[in-house]
């Protein structure tokens, strides 16, 4: 399978907690997306990665969370001392450098924080 | 800001009955992509529409993009059960409008099919 990858599938935590979670991009993709999608509700985007490079940042990633794609290959997102309303799912997408918004999604991480 | 709205919210129709969902954003936009989702999975792109006017067809799907670039459709012919699910359209406002692939998400039609 050559698809966009996301480890892992589910994690439940305790409210407080720190979590990572990680994304593999269609192996010749250089451009790397992280969205977080709520019941009911389309895609939101968080951030975006043009190589190792973290181009752009959504007002809704606050300073509890960070990403990091440090070899321009796989990324992945930490969110520090999780709340309640941080349960969602976690999306990662992908795409090339000539057709940016020809995105690819993985099956995502459903986080749940207790 | 920018927003893009997707209407209607759900859809139920009976097997072999059409059905049509309408995107429309508030800016003009440079392109936009359909998406489905079905239940438990997550978005799976369908199609790019980046010229005004442009119509697409992928089988029993049609997709529109208006005029002005800032509005589209999808309309499935005589649906089946394995069209069920959510469909999103995501608009772009492209480089020019500032946009690194920032997509612009709908809120999504759900759509049930009723055997």
């Amino acid at each position: 399978d050559t698809g966009v990858s996301q480890d892992p599938r589910h994690k439940i935590t305790k409210r407080g907690q720190n979590v990572t979670f990680r994304c593999d991009p269609i192996s010749e993709h250089n451009r790397l997306y992280w969205y977080r999608q709520t019941l009911g509700q389309g895609p939101e985007f968080l951030t975006y990665f043009q190589n190792e490079a973290q181009l752009e940042k959504s007002r809704l990633l606050s300073d509890r969370f960070s990403a990091e794609r440090p070899k321009g290959s796989f990324s992945t997102l930490e969110i520090q001392r999780t709340e309640q309303g941080d349960s969602a799912m976690y999306l990662c997408a992908s795409s090339l450098w000539g057709s940016p918004d020809t995105q690819y999604f993985g099956p995502g991480t459903r986080l749940t924080v207790l | 800001g920018q927003q893009v709205m997707q209407i209607p919210q759900y859809q139920h129709v009976q097997e072999g009955e059409d059905f049509t969902t309408y995107c429309n954003s508030s800016t003009t936009l440079s392109n936009i992509q359909w998406y489905k989702q079905r239940p438990g999975g997550h978005p799976v792109f369908l199609i790019q529409l980046v010229k005004s006017g442009e119509v697409k067809k992928q089988k029993r799907l049609t997709f529109q993009f208006g005029e002005a670039k800032k509005n589209s459709s999808l309309h499935i012919t005589a649906t089946q059960t394995t069209d069920v699910g959510t469909y999103f359209c995501a608009g772009s406002k492209g480089f020019y409008g500032g946009s690194q692939g920032n997509l612009i998400f709908g809120k999504g039609t759900k759509l049930s099919v009723k055997p």
